[in-house]
């Protein structure tokens, strides 16, 4: 199992600019989510999945959307990117019998 | 909604001696503990956690113990050795992906 991919892994934009970032996890896992992750702050969600077709808002959720048409994949976007969007974003996914979450890699996107 | 705060944000130690991370939590309602490893570049991974039916949880040199009373809990790490060197974070979870805080993190730097 590659279990949570993520892609890219560094991504440079320019402000105003919008972008996909790719998730995919191979685990059959129903829970997915996405969190930012800045300097002092620890881990904060953005926006979470209990299974395909359903989402819902975290903490920050403010210019971001997401979709999730199948089990597998579950795609963050940033609609008009803004320099307070520069952060490190894990993807991560849950099964439904445990708390463990399995984060991806990451991806360090600089808004610039 | 929950707090969780988390010290230090940062400790070094010499090889073989151990380490301690403390952590805060403010929700009663939290019922689960766990502890996530991040290495340079890499996503956060669990490493060990605690229900709170539990006091204590031991795995080789790593152990976690919980006061619910007091509401902390804390990570405790023996004979450290420099691949033990990571971020460390905490996170309480009373159920749900947003109810899950995360802390701060603790970047732990084992010396040789």
């Amino acid at each position: 199992n590659a279990g949570v991919t993520q892609t890219p892994k560094f991504q440079v934009l320019k402000t105003g600019q919008s972008m996909t970032l790719q998730c995919a996890q191979d685990m059959n896992h129903e829970y997915m989510s996405w969190y930012r992750q800045d300097p002092g702050m620890g881990l904060r969600l953005i926006h979470y999945s209990v299974g395909a077709g359903i989402t819902d808002q975290g903490e920050v959720p403010n210019g971001y959307n997401v979709s999730r048409s199948t089990t597998e994949d579950f795609p963050l976007r940033l609609l008009s990117a803004a320099p307070s969007q520069t952060s490190v974003y894990f993807c991560a996914s849950r099964g439904t019998s445990g708390n463990e979450q399995y984060f991806g890699p990451g991806t360090r996107l600089t808004v610039t | 909604g929950e707090n969780v705060e988390q010290h230090p944000s940062t400790l070094s130690v010499q090889e073989g001696d151990s380490a301690v991370i403390k952590c805060t939590y403010s929700d009663s309602a939290s019922n689960y503990f766990p502890w996530y490893k991040q290495e340079l570049g890499k996503g956060p991974q669990l490493i060990i956690d605690i229900r709170s039916n539990v006091g204590e949880k031991k795995d080789q040199r790593i152990a976690v113990t919980l006061n619910k009373t007091a509401k902390h809990f804390s990570l405790h790490i023996t004979e450290t050795q420099p691949e033990d060197s990571a971020v460390y974070f905490c996170a309480a979870d009373s159920g749900g992906y947003q109810k899950v805080t995360f802390g701060t993190g603790t970047k732990l730097q084992v010396i040789p």
